[in-house]
């Protein structure tokens, strides 16, 4: 059974930094794609980072460009995000999202990251 | 980007009537390897977001057989031959050919 388990959100001031982690098991982590996608409080979705795990190949939504890094390790099957320059506007859920056929198929709970002074 | 236009926004249905929600990309869907990757997801209260669609119309595992996707071009739909009380929540279609991947804004389905 694929299972992905986020953690490392919370509560962080403007400006400041956050390392979300993604513990994936289930499924061999080395060869598929793996995304973060994002949801405001009582908003929509938006993906927000892809990684090619074989190659480090990735990939962001402009908004996060320069801010956020993607990252994976295949020896621990785990997929992060570094969250740096943190704003209001980045306040929302951070969902791990494996990657398969053109989308995204398996998604985890969730750990959700409130910017906030 | 491309963008994804959704409707309608809000879509109240009797149990056991049929339901239909459109989705509309800006641009055309079709990938380098001659696929269209256009998705579907459905996200019940309170969960996480669902697969339910992928490439216009493959129903993903364990997916009932009362939800079909269709269409070409820039215009698909998704389609609930019968609506059960499960099926309430937020469907979003969504754009995987073109970076960034890109949804809709959500379709609110509710029980009249």
């Amino acid at each position: 059974e694929v299972q992905l388990v986020e953690s490392g959100g919370g509560l962080v001031q403007p400006g400041g930094s956050l390392r979300l982690s993604c513990l994936a098991s289930g499924f061999t982590f080395g060869n598929d794609w793996m995304s973060w996608v994002r949801q405001a409080p009582g908003k929509g979705l938006e993906w927000v980072a892809n990684i090619k795990q074989r190659g480090g190949e990735t990939y962001y939504v402009d908004s996060v460009k320069g801010r956020f890094t993607i990252s994976g390790d295949n020896a621990k099957n785990s997929l992060y995000l570094q969250l740096n320059s943190l704003g209001a506007e980045d306040t929302a859920t951070y969902y791990c999202v494996r990657n398969s056929n053109g989308g995204l198929d398996y998604w985890g709970q969730g750990t959700l990251v409130t910017v906030s002074s | 980007d491309v963008v994804m236009t959704q409707s309608p926004l809000s879509l109240p249905v009797t149990l056991g009537q049929p339901a239909s929600i459109s989705c509309r990309s800006s641009q055309g869907l079709v990938n380098n390897d001659g696929n269209i990757y256009l998705n579907w997801y459905q996200q019940r209260p309170g969960q996480s977001p669902r697969r339910l669609i992928y490439k216009i119309s493959n129903r993903d595992s364990g997916v009932p057989d009362r939800f079909s996707g269709s269409g070409s071009g820039t215009d698909f739909t998704l389609k609930i031959s019968r609506v059960e009380a499960e099926d309430i929540g937020i469907y979003y279609c969504m754009q995987g050919t073109h970076w960034p991947y890109t949804f809709g804004q959500g379709t609110k389905l509710e029980i009249k």
